[in-house]
């Protein structure tokens, strides 16, 4: 079945540490995303892909980093600069054309201790 | 910069009464318009979308949406609320190409 795997669903870890959370897609989607969701937030973008081997800073991207060296990956990395980096990740992917929706992961669970 | 306001982080209804959740925009251009659904600990899903062909849009579960340009408002309305239903519901507006802004949600509960 096609769609976006997200892993691990739950991930701690401690506070310096980097951690690296990962979203694979097999919908054949040029545009892949990552957003960052907190209680009465709505959903935030952090670093958005349109195409392979390039990806553009969302509102929040500060404290994180990306990769975008194949199609159906986007990992996210949240650096030890991130200050307040326990959130649920959310990661998509679209065709990536305005009238299209995207089609979201079901999140990871970041918990920094 | 297209942004999203939804009145009323949270709805509280009956089972088998009306659901209506208020979303308006703002945006330079024609916009493209989602509503998604999400349940605790998941991630979204489509409920409907707007894209200019029709401004009453019917999606998935019984909800639907309706474009007012003069009122710069797509709500969520669904007649009869059913238990499942409880969830969380995000308004969304497509800008600069494929990217996303979402609304802070609403969060619909559904009484017995």
């Amino acid at each position: 079945d096609g769609g976006i795997t997200q892993s691990p669903k739950y991930l701690f870890r401690k506070e310096g540490q980097n951690v690296t959370l990962s979203c694979e897609q097999n919908l054949n989607h040029d545009a892949m995303y990552w957003y960052r969701q907190d209680p009465g937030q709505g959903l935030r973008l952090i670093y958005y892909s349109q195409i392979v081997n390039d990806f553009q800073k969302g509102d929040i991207a500060e404290g994180y980093s990306v990769s975008r060296e194949k199609k159906e990956s986007f990992p996210l990395t949240v650096t030890s600069a991130q200050k307040n980096p326990t959130a649920f990740y959310l990661c998509a992917s679209s065709i990536g054309q305005s009238n299209t929706e995207a089609f979201f992961g079901q999140g990871t669970r970041l918990t920094v201790v | 910069a297209q942004s999203v306001t939804q009145l009323g982080s949270h709805v509280s209804v009956s089972e088998g009464a009306l659901v209506l959740l208020r979303c308006n925009y703002s945006s330079s251009v024609p916009p493209y318009l989602f509503w998604y659904v999400q349940y605790p600990n998941q991630g979204l899903q489509l409920l409907l979308k707007y894209t200019s062909a029709a401004t009453l849009v019917k999606g998935i579960n019984g909800f639907e949406a309706e474009f007012k340009k003069s009122e710069t408002s797509f709500h969520l309305t669904k007649p009869s609320a059913h238990m499942s239903d409880a969830a969380e519901y995000f308004c969304a507006v497509s800008d600069r190409g494929s990217r996303l802004t979402f609304g802070e949600g609403t969060q619909l509960t559904v009484n017995p």
